[in-house]
């Protein structure tokens, strides 16, 4: 079974306009961490935002918010008032296992977001 | 701002041949990773290191590929003998120790070495 699901293989949004890139995972473990990262064109892997699973509220940074819904076991990545440089590809990441010695991340398939001015 | 670095940036070789990839990670961070991505497709974890030793591994690091930190700095990735098919980018991260929370488990990635084995 996928532990990380991104169902939107390409997403369209215009300029300014928000946007909401889908994330499910899948794991039994009380503890861990989600991640969203963000590949340009040139190829490297820039991170985004962090949620914990223990964490009350959502987490943010600057026009990105995680929308978490633990029950949903979901963390979609919101941005809001998109940029042309927001054209990239989004991956979705989960360490799971508590604490354990490797914090080794399992990302999903990936988004491939497209800002249209 | 602290980053993770990587050289060579691109490497083509033969099949058959050992490459080294090098990555120096952030400095006081003390868990090391190896990942990979083949074109088009999701990012797949390799191994991650810390105090010295390897600390889990996934099925793809097998025994063509050995982990190593020479020196207080750098962290490298050995290919003994390539293959077509580990023709992917490979990204080196590093995060710090077992803090939680977002400061302690986030890896910050370096921006890759892309391998092609003709």
């Amino acid at each position: 079974a996928q532990k990380i699901t991104q169902t939107q293989p390409g997403m369209f949004v215009q300029e300014k306009e928000a946007v909401t890139l889908d994330c499910t995972y899948d794991t039994s473990d009380p503890s861990y961490g989600l991640f969203w990262y963000k590949q340009p064109s040139s190829g490297e892997m820039i991170f985004l935002i962090y949620q914990g699973s223990y964490d009350q509220q959502n987490a943010t940074e600057g026009r990105y918010s995680l929308n978490f819904q633990k029950a949903r076991k979901s963390a979609n990545l919101v941005i809001s008032a998109s940029q042309l440089g927001d054209s990239a590809m989004y991956f979705c990441a989960m360490r799971e296992g508590l604490m354990d010695s490797s914090y080794k991340l399992i990302f999903g398939s990936g988004t491939r977001l497209l800002v249209r001015p | 701002e602290p980053e993770v670095t990587q050289t060579p940036s691109h490497q083509v070789t033969q099949m058959g041949q050992e490459v080294i990839l090098r990555c120096v990670p952030i400095s006081n961070h003390l868990y090391f990773y190896w990942y990979r991505q083949i074109l088009g497709q999701k990012v797949e974890f390799l191994v991650s290191f810390y105090n010295n030793e390897i600390s889990e591994k996934s099925e793809i690091f097998d025994d063509q590929f050995s982990v190593e930190r020479p020196d207080g700095s750098n962290f490298t990735l050995k290919i003994r003998s390539t293959k077509l098919e580990d023709s992917a980018m490979y990204f080196c991260a590093s995060s710090e120790p077992g803090t939680s929370g977002m400061r302690g488990e986030t890896q910050y990635f370096g921006p890759g070495t892309r391998l092609l084995v003709l």
